[in-house]
């Protein structure tokens, strides 16, 4: 099982509508989660940390479940600028270091 | 947004130059990193520094040498590259590693 998966997608869906895609992780010592966006030929923006508690902000919302170890990001109400790649980051301690790994991004396209 | 700065931000080097990208954060963070961003391959971790030293490298070539004189600047020398080393290199900072980073624009390197 890879470190990190996403479904690369493209998720291609209508303004205005939901979507949601997963993130899951091998490894159940992981302690932090992110989700960050990638514009084409851009660095990645964070986007959000996800909590153990979950995390909303305005249309996103994050979630995190420990028992299946999957982080999850819903998008409601989507405009055209939400087309990106959605990096999902997770990291963990390994020996005295923290572990830092980047999905390879689920590709997002909002359809007019 | 001027949080991390990266310069240049485009090269083009022969296999026997010696280069190095800039990279420096205005964001008085503890912790810097460099990522390699190949075409169809998920972000990549170089090197982490925290509190200018350097904490982490993830078996990258002996012909990538980092430097990081301060907590504000950090340095990729390059020498005798190979063309597979194209790619999209990018510097982030953070608080400290557990802390989420912010990304700088990237350098776009080209090995002819």
């Amino acid at each position: 099982r890879k470190e990190v998966e996403q479904d690369p997608g493209p998720f291609n869906v209508p303004e205005g509508a939901t979507v949601a895609f997963n993130c899951t992780y091998s490894n159940s010592a992981s302690q932090s989660f992110f989700w960050y966006r990638q514009d084409c030929r851009k660095e990645p923006k964070l986007l959000m940390s996800v909590y153990s508690s979950g995390n909303e902000d305005g249309r996103f919302t994050a979630q995190l479940n420990r028992a299946s170890q999957y982080i999850s990001l819903l998008i409601r109400d989507s405009k055209l600028s939400d087309s990106a790649t959605y990096l999902c980051v997770v990291k963990h301690l390994m020996n005295r270091d923290d572990k830092i790994i980047f999905g390879k991004g689920t590709r997002l396209h909002i359809l007019p | 947004e001027t949080g991390v700065t990266q310069t240049p931000r485009h090269l083009v080097m022969g296999m026997t130059n010696k280069k190095s990208l800039k990279c420096e954060q205005h964001l008085g963070h503890n912790a810097m990193y460099w990522y390699k961003q190949s075409a169809k391959k998920p972000l990549e971790l170089m090197f982490v520094y925290s509190l200018e030293e350097r904490v982490e490298n993830n078996s990258v070539p002996s012909r990538f040498s980092p430097e990081c004189p301060n907590s504000s600047h950090l340095f990729l020398h390059l020498h005798t590259l190979q063309p597979e080393d194209s790619a999209l290199y990018l510097c982030a900072s953070s608080w400290d590693p557990s802390y989420e980073q912010y990304f700088g624009p990237g350098t776009r390197l080209t090995v002819t």
